[in-house]
């Protein structure tokens, strides 16, 4: 069955420090890979996606994500946090409209 | 830039009430979506829709049904509102196409009392 797991529900770093947002995912293909971003009270923003070619993957707000095919990982990066990156994070997969799934999300708290 | 307007931010319904929830987008979309988003479990899917009056369950479409009448509008309705459907709501659409982003408004908070 189609999953997509984030293993960690809240993450505390702080302001200027680095942050890895872990995804793993399991999937019959290798399907179509996004993350997307919600701030509060308000809903999902995309982030960056990612479909074929290199694995390295640029997004809006100085977002990256790293595709390992061999760990079904999709791995969301940001050298140096924001006060303003504090937000809940979804990793999401799919092949099909119809079959995307959402991670539970992470919360990221920015310590100043 | 997509537009996805839902027609509530907030709504408080009574038990056994029948409930409209509205979502209006404004980039010619072929695809719908109305997700239910509960704390630890993500967005979990209830009804997709592919064209006008198309549609297709999701994983929990139990105690839903929905109604799209015209391309840019997407309805979803609670025959009789239960305790256990107070959550957050949140519509999207995206052209065809599993490589499509979704496009997500900024969700309805539903309170069943």
């Amino acid at each position: 069955a189609q999953s997509v797991t984030q293993p960690d529900i809240h993450i505390t770093v702080s302001e200027g420090a680095s942050l890895e947002l872990r995804c793993n995912y399991s999937y019959g293909a290798t399907p179509y890979l996004f993350w997307y971003v919600q701030s509060p009270g308000q809903g999902l923003q995309l982030l960056l996606k990612y479909f074929s070619g290199d694995t390295l993957v640029q997004g809006i707000k100085g977002f990256e994500a790293e595709f390992k095919r061999s760990q079904s990982s999709f791995n969301l990066r940001k050298p140096s946090v924001h006060w303003s990156d504090a937000a809940e994070y979804f990793c999401a997969v799919g092949v099909n409209n119809n079959d995307m799934r959402f991670g539970a999300g992470t919360r990221l708290t920015v310590k100043p | 830039d997509v537009k996805v307007t839902q027609s509530s931010r907030y709504l408080v319904k009574r038990t056994g009430e029948k409930v409209f929830l509205e979502c209006v987008q404004d980039m010619d979309h072929e695809n719908m979506f109305w997700y239910r988003q509960d704390p630890g479990l993500g967005l979990r899917l209830i009804y997709f829709s592919y064209d006008v009056k198309m549609k297709e369950k999701g994983d929990i479409p139990e105690g839903y049904s929905v109604s799209r009448e015209k391309k840019e509008r997407f309805s979803l309705i609670l025959e009789s509102a239960s305790t256990n459907q107070t959550s957050m709501y949140l519509c999207a659409s995206s052209f065809d196409g599993g490589d499509q982003p979704q496009h997500f408004g900024d969700g309805t908070r539903l309170s069943i009392l």
